[in-house]
C-alpha cells in the first residue's frame, strides 16, 4: 500500500518569505500522480499543483512550484513571495495511475505572519 | 460552473439518529468520491462511483454506513444509526474518469452527541 508522509506538522514564516513544505511517499509503482492541496480555514480543499511522475520537469503554478525527486520519492512544495492568504493546511497526496484513489499525508499547518 | 455542492454544511444530531449527507457533482463529471476527515485518521476515502456504479467501498467503516448514486447528478451518504465517533468532516469530490484531478465540495461537518 502507498503511504504519504509529511514530516512538518507546523510551519510559520513572515509574509513575502519563501517556504518549502516537505513530502515523501512510498510506492513500488512507476506511473503515478502527486498533488498538493490547500485547506484554508474555510475547510474547502483546493488543488494547488499536480505532477505526473513520467514528467521530469517540475510543475509550477505562479508562486507555487514543486521539487520532484522520483528516485528519492520526494515531492516538496515551494511557495515564493508568501502572502497572508497562503495560511492554510497543506496536504500532499498520491494517486496510482488508473487507480483514482487519492492517498493523503497528514498535512502541514502553514501560518504566514504579517 | 457551481462546483461540487454538498448539503447540509453543518449537521448536529444525537446518537442513534439517521444522518443523510448529500452531494451534487460537477456537471459532466462521471466519477464521485466520498472522503472523511478526522484529526486522528486524516483524510480517507470511503467509497467512489464511476458512472453511478460503486467501484470501491473498502473504506466504508462498517455496515452503519451506506452510499448511493441514483443518477449522475446526485449522491447520498447515510449513517444509521449514528455514533459520536462518526463526528468528522465529510467531503464529496468529483472528476472525469479519464482525468485524474478531483474537485472537492465544501464539506459537511457532522457532530454526533
Amino acid at each position: 500500500a502507498q503511504t504519504v508522509t509529511q514530516s512538518q506538522p507546523e510551519m510559520s514564516v513572515q509574509e513575502a518569505e519563501t517556504v518549502t513544505l516537505s513530502c515523501t511517499y512510498d510506492t513500488s509503482e512507476n506511473n503515478y500522480y502527486l498533488f498538493w492541496y490547500k485547506q484554508p480555514p474555510s475547510r474547502q480543499m483546493i488543488l494547488v499543483i499536480r505532477q505526473e511522475a513520467y514528467k521530469q520537469q517540475n510543475a509550477t503554478e505562479n508562486r507555487f512550484s514543486v521539487n520532484f525527486q522520483k528516485a528519492a520519492k520526494s515531492f516538496s512544495l515551494k511557495i515564493s513571495d508568501s502572502q497572508l492568504g497562503d495560511t492554510a493546511m497543506y496536504f500532499c497526496a498520491f494517486m496510482r495511475q488508473g487507480a483514482q484513489k487519492l492517498v493523503f499525508g497528514q498535512g502541514t499547518r502553514l501560518t504566514i505572519n504579517p | 460552473d457551481a462546483g461540487v455542492i454538498q448539503s447540509p454544511r453543518h449537521e448536529v444530531t444525537e446518537m442513534g439518529q439517521e444522518v443523510t449527507l448529500r452531494c451534487k457533482p460537477i456537471s459532466g463529471h462521471n466519477s464521485l468520491f466520498w472522503y472523511r476527515q478526522t484529526m486522528m485518521r486524516g483524510l480517507e476515502l470511503l467509497i467512489y462511483f464511476n458512472n453511478n456504479v460503486p467501484i470501491d467501498d473498502s473504506g466504508m467503516p462498517e455496515d452503519r454506513f451506506s452510499a448511493k448514486m441514483p443518477n449522475a447528478s446526485f449522491s447520498t451518504l447515510k449513517i444509521q444509526p449514528s455514533e459520536p465517533r462518526d463526528s468528522a468532516v465529510y467531503f464529496c469530490a468529483s472528476s472525469s474518469i479519464n482525468y485524474y484531478e478531483q474537485y472537492f465540495g465544501p464539506g459537511t461537518r457532522l457532530t454526533v452527541t
